[in-house]
């Protein structure tokens, strides 16, 4: 049991870039979430996956997208990467909404 | 939206209790959270209390729930070196598919 599994595990961009980051869960859960942690923010929640299929904005959803590919997999889109999306990125998984959540080990992203 | 505060940081001796306090603004709350996140990691979840429990006990660890004043604290019993983390405190809401983070407290333990 893997639990939850993100790639990759950092990454360095340029300003306008695009790129996706992975997230993947063993744990048949249903709920999927996405953070972002920057320091004295705390973890602020971008996006979220009820169920498969639905998505769902959380408090910071600008500049990103999600895919809920298929139970297992939800993944986070960077369109045109800017500075201040700068963070480390979380993704984490529940067996139902809002329940108890497993954290993935984290996505370092600089954009220069 | 709602608030979940805690104090930011913490230090004790090695051997000392250890109490990071966490306060929130939903008197709706169902579930409250302890997460430990130590560096460069994810987070780990360490304890949970149901909101109509006082108290939860998990053997170095102790979570007080105090419903009428919001208060929740957890209380960390002959702290270890390795307890050095960070510490989040988050409350899912009645009706609510997400759940609520503070902003952390950095538990530093000297020896």
């Amino acid at each position: 049991n893997a639990g939850v599994t993100q790639t990759p595990k950092f990454q360095v961009l340029k300003t306008g870039q695009s790129m996706t980051l992975q997230c993947a869960q063993d744990m048949n859960h249903n709920s999927m979430y996405w953070y972002r942690q920057d320091p004295g923010m705390g973890l602020r929640l971008i996006y979220y996956s009820a169920s498969e299929g639905t998505t769902d904005k959380g408090e910071v959803p600008n500049g990103y997208n999600v895919s809920r590919l298929n139970k297992r997999e939800f993944s986070l889109r960077l369109e045109s990467a800017a500075p201040s999306q700068t963070s480390v990125y979380f993704c984490a998984s529940s067996e139902g909404r809002g329940e108890t959540q497993y954290f993935g080990p984290g996505t370092r992203l600089l954009v220069l | 939206g709602e608030d979940v505060e805690q104090s930011l940081f913490l230090s004790v001796r090695e051997g000392d209790s250890s109490v990071i306090n966490c306060t929130y603004t939903d008197s709706s709350s169902t579930y409250l959270y302890w997460y430990k996140q130590e560096p460069g990691a994810g987070l780990q979840l360490l304890t949970y209390i149901f909101s109509n429990m006082d108290m939860k006990q998990d053997q170095r660890l102790t979570v007080l729930l105090n419903k009428k004043d919001k208060h929740l604290s957890l209380r960390i019993a002959d702290t270890q070196t390795g307890d050095s983390a960070i510490y989040f405190c988050a409350e899912k809401e009645s009706g609510y598919s997400t759940l609520t983070f503070g902003k952390g407290t950095m538990l530093l333990v000297s020896p």
